[in-house]
């Protein structure tokens, strides 16, 4: 079965960071490209980052470009995501999810969720 | 960015009915569009890809359609477990966008 296992959320203050990690297991996770998507309290979904099968290649929402981080190590078949100089207003649950291999970008598997609060 | 509209923003429904709900491209898009389902403390769960196409194991009653900047995700006979929040994806461009959901809630 495949899953995202996600963990590294918390209470954080304002300027402060965090890293999340997500860690995939029943698949070939260098084969694929992965996504960060947040969702603030009681809001929708919002597309944060991608990154390419191999790392080479990482983009970003304008949000957060500068501040965020996304990385992986296809070795460990972990993704991560580095936040700093956080803002209240990137409280939020932030899910990793992986992009098939379907040609349309769409995000097949997601981890459970992680909660960042920054107050 | 490439704005996503969604609408009604909620609807209610009862167990049996067709429920019909669009989503419009802020520019065309052709077929880059998926649609996802999320219940409450819940992840998404992708439902139809590339407009049209069903995600292996989710229902028949399930099904996409459009193209360019309008499209249609339908429910064909409501069912107890259907009630949720669907949201619209386009993945023609970077940054991906969503639209801002529809709940569907019982009658």
């Amino acid at each position: 079965e495949v899953q995202l296992v996600q963990s590294g959320g918390g209470l954080v203050q304002p300027g402060g960071s965090l890293r999340l990690s997500c860690a995939a297991s029943g698949l070939t996770f260098s084969n694929y490209w992965m996504h960060w998507v947040r969702q603030a309290p009681g809001k929708g979904l919002v597309w944060v980052s991608r990154i390419y099968n191999d790392g080479s290649i990482s983009t970003y929402a304008d949000s957060v470009r500068g501040r965020f981080t996304i990385s992986r190590d296809n070795a460990k078949n972990t993704l991560y995501l580095q936040m700093d100089s956080l803002r209240v207003d990137d409280t939020a649950v932030y899910y990793c999810a992986k992009e098939d291999l379907g040609g349309n970008s769409e995000l097949g598997i997601w981890g459970q969720g992680t909660l960042v609060t920054v107050s | 960015d490439i704005q996503m509209t969604q609408s009604p923003s909620s609807l209610s429904a009862s167990v049996g009915d067709r429920v019909i709900i669009t989503c419009r491209a802020g520019q065309p898009i052709g077929s880059y569009l998926n649609w996802y389902q999320q219940k409450p403390g819940n992840a998404p769960k992708l439902l139809i890809y590339a407009a049209s196409d069903l995600q292996p194991g989710v229902p028949s009653r399930f099904s996409g359609s459009g193209s360019g900047t309008d499209f249609t995700l339908i429910i064909a006979s409501l069912r107890p477990e259907d009630f949720a929040t669907y949201y619209c994806q386009q993945s023609s461009s970077t940054p991906l966008t969503f639209g801002g959901g529809t709940r569907v809630e019982i009658k």
